[in-house]
This record gives C-alpha cells, sequence and structure tokens, in this order.
C-alpha cells in the first residue's frame, strides 16, 4: 500500500491563480480530511469528507473547495490564491470504526503564494 | 481562541532520560485526546491516545496521562532516544464528531546524546 500520496509536493503561484492539490489513498478509508499547518498555529482543519459525495466545512474552509466523487481521491482546489494561503497542505484518510481513530497523514504539499 | 495549548515551544532532554510534554485543553467537551508525532518534511504520525473514561494509556516506552478537572494531559517517553526528536502535536475531539480535531501548536523535543 502506498499509503497517502499528496501531489504536488512543492508549488509556487502567484495571487489570483488557480490549483488543485492532489490527495489519494489506497486503504479504502471512508474518511478523508485537509489540513494547513502555519508557523505557530499547529494544523487547522480546511474540509473533510465522509464518504464520496460528502463533505463538510472545517475551521478555516473560506477560499478552498473540494469535492469527494471516489472514495480513494479527494481534491483541494484554490480558486484564487491569496498569500495567506502560503502553508503546508496535509491530507488524512482514516478508517470508520477504530478505537483510536488514527489517521493517516500525506507527506504534505508546500505551498508559496507571491 | 486556542481551545488546545501547547505551552512550551521546545524541549531538550538527555538520551536516557524522561520526557514530558504536556497539552492543556479549554472545552469540557472534548471527551478523546490524541499524540501525534512529526518528523521534517513528513506528515504527523499517531503516537497514542486516551478516552475521557480513562486517566492513564500506556504503549511500550510512552504514556498518556490525562487530568480531567485539571484540563490537561501530559505525554511521557521514557526512556527518551535520539529517534524520539520531533515535534509533537497533541489533539482533542469530541467522540461524536471525530474529525473535526483541534491541535495544539506542537512542541519540538531535542533528545541529545
Amino acid at each position: 500500500n502506498a499509503g497517502v500520496t499528496q501531489t504536488p509536493k512543492f508549488q509556487v503561484l502567484k495571487t489570483g491563480q488557480s490549483m488543485t492539490l492532489q490527495c489519494a489513498q489506497d486503504m479504502n478509508h471512508e474518511y478523508m480530511s485537509w489540513y494547513r499547518q502555519d508557523p505557530g498555529m499547529g494544523l487547522r482543519l480546511i474540509h473533510y469528507s465522509v464518504g464520496a459525495g460528502i463533505t463538510d466545512q472545517g475551521e478555516v474552509p473560506n477560499g478552498y473547495n473540494v469535492s469527494r466523487s471516489t472514495t480513494e481521491d479527494f481534491p483541494l482546489r484554490l480558486l484564487s490564491a491569496a498569500p495567506s494561503q502560503t502553508s503546508v497542505y496535509f491530507c488524512a484518510s482514516r478508517p470508520t470504526s477504530g478505537e483510536g481513530n488514527e489517521q493517516f497523514f500525506g507527506p504534505g504539499t508546500r505551498l508559496t503564494v507571491l | 481562541d486556542q481551545q488546545v495549548k501547547q505551552n512550551s515551544p521546545s524541549l531538550s532532554v538527555q538520551e536516557g532520560r524522561i520526557s514530558i510534554l504536556n497539552c492543556d485543553y479549554t472545552n469540557s467537551m472534548f471527551d478523546y485526546f490524541l499524540w501525534y508525532k512529526k518528523y521534517p518534511a513528513e506528515g504527523p504520525t499517531f503516537l497514542i491516545s486516551i478516552s475521557s473514561i480513562k486517566d492513564k494509556n500506556e504503549d511500550g516506552r510512552f504514556t498518556v496521562f490525562l487530568n480531567k478537572s485539571a484540563k490537561h494531559l501530559s505525554l511521557h517517553i521514557v526512556p527518551s532516544q535520539p529517534g524520539d526528536s520531533a515535534v509533537y502535536f497533541c489533539a482533542a475531539l469530541r467522540r461524536w464528531n471525530t474529525d473535526k480535531r483541534i491541535f495544539g501548536t506542537g512542541t519540538r523535543l531535542q533528545v541529545f546524546p
């Protein structure tokens, strides 16, 4: 199993550009989430999905769109990038059941918006 | 409004000694807590968790203690090893909505020989 994969690893955008951060998992997990990590802020939840076709907002959803057409993929779209979206983005997935409720994280995408 | 706080941004411990990482929370509705470990350029990995019905959970060298009255949890690593050097995040959630978990700001642990 590859686990959770994210592409690209690094990206530089200009203000106003759009792009999609890709996330895929091969563990057949129903639950997937997107986080951003900023210095001194920890990880903050952007959007999450409890299954194909179902998404919901997290703490900081503004400026981001998501969709979940398959169990495996959960892309994050930036419609019009802003410097405030410069961050490291992590995708995570977890199985439906399990005492630990543990999430499996991807390696992250480092995004810089100029 | 930081609901989960890790007030020590960094900690330095000698190899073989105990590392104690602390986490405080403000929302008494949180009923499940987790610790994650993160190496540079990697995603966080789950380390250990504890339910609010317990006050201690142990897994090898790692033990998490929960003090509900003080809204405080701590992670003990005994003995500390150089490979434990990483950033540690605590997270809190409510079991009915397990995807809305709140993370602390992290503590960077350095274990030196």
